[in-house]
């Protein structure tokens, strides 16, 4: 069964305390992996795609990156604004293009 | 450029009454995928529709039923409403064709109460 984990399931960071989260996955065959941010009572919000393992991407203080088993999503320097829940999700073979979400890690940036 | 909008934002509605979600994708998507969002969770896949047609479902009884319309527009109806059912309820449009590597992007949500 393809399932995805995510840790930690919630952290809490002073600003400028740079950290990363963990995604990880066991699918029968990857298409994809996506990360969204989503903040309370609102829709996710796309911020990448990886591909392939060894792939990196970056948007502003956000790094993420690729193994054949995991994706880490780097923060550096964070902000308050920053703080939201982060969403992995992975687009598997045999699903289509339909996604496979992990359940979040809530990220409070205080400051 | 309007991105996915649904409606409406907020619902409540009583065990075993009848509910419908809308959903206008982004300009030029033409396919929406349903995603149902417990709290605290992920969201979870019901089901995708392209050319009008259900194309991928998910995990969900058949209480779950939708629609798509020649512009592309959908529902999703929910028939007998139990008190699980009470969820965010996300809409998700993604480029046209049958790409298989393409970034969905999502609405606001409905929020739908189940009293």
């Amino acid at each position: 069964e393809d399932q995805v984990t995510q840790s930690p399931e919630a952290l809490r960071l002073q600003e400028g305390e740079s950290s990363s989260l963990n995604c990880s996955y066991t699918v029968s065959g990857l298409r994809g992996l996506f990360w969204y941010r989503q903040d309370p009572g609102k829709g996710p919000e796309f911020l990448f795609t990886l591909y392939s393992a060894g792939e990196e991407k970056e948007k502003e203080r956000l790094k993420a990156t690729l193994t054949k088993k995991e994706s880490f999503l780097h923060i550096t320097a964070p902000k308050p604004e920053d703080s939201a829940t982060y969403l992995c999700a992975v687009q598997v073979t045999y699903y289509g293009q339909n996604f496979v979400f992990g359940p979040g890690t809530r990220l409070s940036v205080l400051p | 450029d309007a991105g996915v909008t649904q409606s409406p934002t907020h619902l409540i509605k009583t065990r075993g009454q009848q509910v419908t979600l809308r959903c206008s994708p982004k300009s030029g998507h033409d396919t929406v995928s349903w995603y149902q969002q417990a709290l605290g969770q992920g969201p979870q896949f019901i089901f995708q529709y392209y050319e009008e047609e259900e194309r991928q479902r998910g995990n969900f009884p058949d209480r779950f039923s939708g629609h798509q319309f020649p512009n592309y527009s959908s529902e999703l109806n929910v028939n007998a409403l139990l008190l699980g059912d009470s969820a965010l309820y996300l809409c998700a449009s993604s480029l046209p064709g049958l790409s298989d590597r393409e970034t969905q992007y999502f609405g606001p949500g409905t929020r739908l109460l189940v009293l």
